[in-house]
């Protein structure tokens, strides 16, 4: 079955920091790619997604590349806020209307 | 266009009753997924409802069950509660079944304690 492996956190960064989240996944078939974000004490949120290879999914300064040959879709933002703070998921789903499959998720907290 | 909702919002139950928590998946999708998630770990599949038909089912007891209803909105029902049974339970709405593959918008969640 569908797996995601992401690196542990959490990780703490300044204002205006770059980030990256690693995001590596298993999967049969072309399975699209998501990054969802859970603010506290909140549901999840759509952030981005690509749903081929090569593809670049971007949205509020985000971006991930579908990378099939790494079998990767690492979160980057070039300068992150402090009402970044949140979870970050990453969830490969491999056909049809399939269940998400997330791992532990990403724990960001960004500082003044 | 109406999001999805979940109701309650937080409930507390004692070991051993049952629970039921609803659902309105937004307007226009037909699927609805359940997905459970504890404190600190991702969301895990519960199950999943395509045109109120269950249309998969992840690795939870035969005591979690659910419905799907004509206009699509959803029941996740819990017997016999355990105290592991203390989570956060997500809904999430989609549309389209087999074919595609399709974005899942979330709720906010219900709080489940057992206690």
């Amino acid at each position: 079955g569908d797996s995601v492996t992401q690196m542990e956190g959490p990780v703490t960064l300044s204002e205006e920091a770059f980030l990256t989240i690693n995001c590596t996944y298993t999967a049969t078939g072309y399975p699209s790619l998501f990054w969802y974000v859970q603010y506290p004490g909140e549901g999840l949120q759509l952030l981005l997604k690509a749903t081929k290879a090569d593809d670049k999914g971007s949205n509020k300064g985000f971006e991930a590349t579908y990378r099939k040959e790494t079998t990767s879709f690492h979160l980057e933002k070039g300068s992150v806020q402090v009402s970044d703070s949140a979870v970050y998921f990453c969830a490969p789903s491999s056909s049809g209307n399939t269940p998400l499959v997330f791992g532990k998720g990403t724990r960001l907290s960004v500082i003044a | 266009e109406t999001g999805v909702t979940q109701s309650p919002t937080h409930l507390i139950k004692t070991r051993g009753q049952q629970v039921t928590l609803r659902c309105s998946s937004q307007s226009g999708h037909n699927t609805v997924s359940w997905y459970q998630q504890a404190l600190g770990q991702g969301p895990q599949f519960i199950f999943q409802y395509y045109r109120e038909e269950e249309n998969g089912r992840g690795n939870f007891p035969p005591r979690f069950s659910g419905l799907q209803f004509p206009n699509y909105s959803s029941e996740l029902n819990v017997n016999a509660l355990e105290l592991d049974d203390s989570a956060l339970y997500l809904c999430a709405s989609s549309f389209g079944g087999l074919a595609g593959n399709y974005e899942q918008y979330f709720g906010p969640g219900t709080r489940l304690t057992v206690t």
